[in-house]
């Protein structure tokens, strides 16, 4: 069965610092990668997905994902964090073979501190 | 412009009472998803449906749990003689086409409270 793994539950890092939140996924086939946020009191927004092609992809508010598949992640990037970044960060997958479902990470609290 | 809602956003419900969740899909969007969120856990799917259609269960509890799409209307999810185990929050989401590479474009959440 497809799984997805966030390796931090929580990270803490003052504005300006760089951010990197892990993400591997467990599928051996072709697959879709997201990350999603959800601000506090808002509902899941898309960040940035990969489907195919150049496998560094840039999202929206400086965010940016490296694929690499020999190591089955796709890891979320910024080079320097805001206070609004604060929310909760989502890894997905899903595989063209196995329908269009979404399987989610557990999540990353990101807080910022100014 | 609207997004996809959901209402209502908060519900509570006995044990034993039923609980009726409401989607309505983004305008143009006729494939919906939902999906349920334990406490300190990610998102788990639940069903896909189309108008009229369900595509896909796998993630549905056997037992007291049902969705529908109808032709008219908002998609609903329904789960009968709700348990403290049900609550969670549950979260719809829409897409145009229904592809693997389609964006889902998700609602607030219904949080449900079973006393």
């Amino acid at each position: 069965a497809q799984s997805v793994s966030q390796h931090n539950h929580h990270v803490i890092l003052s504005e300006a610092a760089s951010l990197e939140l892990g993400c591997n996924y467990s599928y051996g086939g072709t697959v879709n990668l997201f990350w999603y946020v959800q601000y506090p009191g808002q509902h899941l927004q898309l960040l940035l997905k990969y489907f195919s092609g150049d496998p560094l992809v840039k999202g929206i508010k400086g965010f940016e994902a490296e694929f690499i598949k020999s190591k089955f992640s796709f890891n979320l990037r910024k080079p320097s964090v805001q206070w609004s970044d604060t929310a909760e960060y989502f890894c997905a997958v899903n595989a063209n073979q196995a329908g269009t479902a979404l399987i989610f990470g557990k999540g990353t609290t990101l807080s910022v501190s100014s | 412009n609207a997004g996809v809602m959901q209402n209502p956003r908060h519900l509570v419900r006995r044990r034993g009472q039923e609980a009726r969740l409401r989607c309505s899909p983004m305008k143009g969007h006729s494939h919906v998803y939902w999906y349920r969120q334990l406490p300190e856990e990610g998102l788990k799917f639940m069903v896909y449906l189309q108008k009229e259609n369900i595509i896909d269960e796998s993630g549905m509890p056997k037992e007291r749990f049902s969705a529908e799409f109808p032709k008219e209307g908002p998609s609903i999810l329904r789960i009968q003689q709700v348990v403290r185990g049900d609550s969670a929050a549950y979260f719809c989401a829409s897409s145009p086409r229904g592809g693997a590479t389609d964006t889902q474009y998700f609602g607030p959440g219904t949080r449900l409270t079973v006393l």
